[in-house]
């Protein structure tokens, strides 16, 4: 089925550790995002991307790396996790039109401890 | 950053009961969406408004665009247990790209 998957759904890992969150959409949507969740926070925008090599800042983009070599995909990194960058995490894509819903992913469960 | 309050944080309420959910901001949107999450998916679409003053409607959902470009509610009639669940609010500028999000309210739907 066409849709947006991400992995994996539950990472943990250690302070000062690299780790990356994978996303891929099979729509051929133009613009896909990160999100984090945090209660109280509602969803922030980490990052954005509106074609495959063109990526830019969101609200909260400190600690975290994107790249688009593929339309279809759009990795998170965080270089060097910290503790303050445990949250779930949503990826979403979004057509060309303006007014195209944003459809999200099922999210990635992250802890740093 | 632009801030949405969204209110009230949580509601329990029992199953055939209307619920009335809302948003502002002191700033103003071009477009308003609300989305609701499922424990443990990605928010899914409900409503989308385009234009200061629609009304729009959804099966038991409808959702208003404040005159103002500064809110908008949402309310659901005749509750049902599947309701359950958080009921996101979300203001986008220009488009509804790059969208501003309400930190939530948790729905529970007593029997």
């Amino acid at each position: 089925d066409a849709g947006i998957t991400q992995s994996p759904r539950y990472k943990i890992t250690e302070t000062g550790r690299q780790v990356t969150l994978m996303c891929h959409q099979t729509w051929s949507h133009s613009y896909m995002f990160w999100y984090r969740q945090d209660l109280g926070h509602g969803l922030r925008l980490i990052y954005y991307s509106a074609a495959a090599d063109i990526t830019d800042k969101g609200e909260v983009p400190d600690g975290y790396v994107v790249s688009r070599s593929k339309t279809e995909n759009f990795p998170l990194t965080l270089e060097s996790a910290t503790r303050s960058q445990t949250s779930v995490y949503f990826c979403a894509s979004q057509g060309a039109g303006d007014n195209s819903p944003l459809h999200f992913g099922n999210g990635t469960r992250l802890t740093v401890t | 950053g632009q801030q949405l309050n969204q209110s009230p944080q949580s509601m329990f309420i029992q199953e055939g009961e209307d619920v009335s959910m809302n948003c502002t901001s002191s700033s103003i949107f071009n477009t308003w969406l609300w989305y609701k999450q499922d424990p443990g998916e990605g928010p899914v679409l409900l409503i989308a408004l385009y234009k200061a003053g629609e009304l729009t409607s959804n099966g038991r959902l409808t959702a208003q665009f404040g005159i103002t470009r500064k809110d908008s509610f949402l309310n659901i009639s005749a509750s049902i247990p599947s309701d359950v669940g958080i009921y996101f609010c979300a203001g986008g500028r220009g488009s509804a790209r790059q969208l501003t999000f309400g930190s939530g309210t948790q729905l529970t739907v007593l029997p």
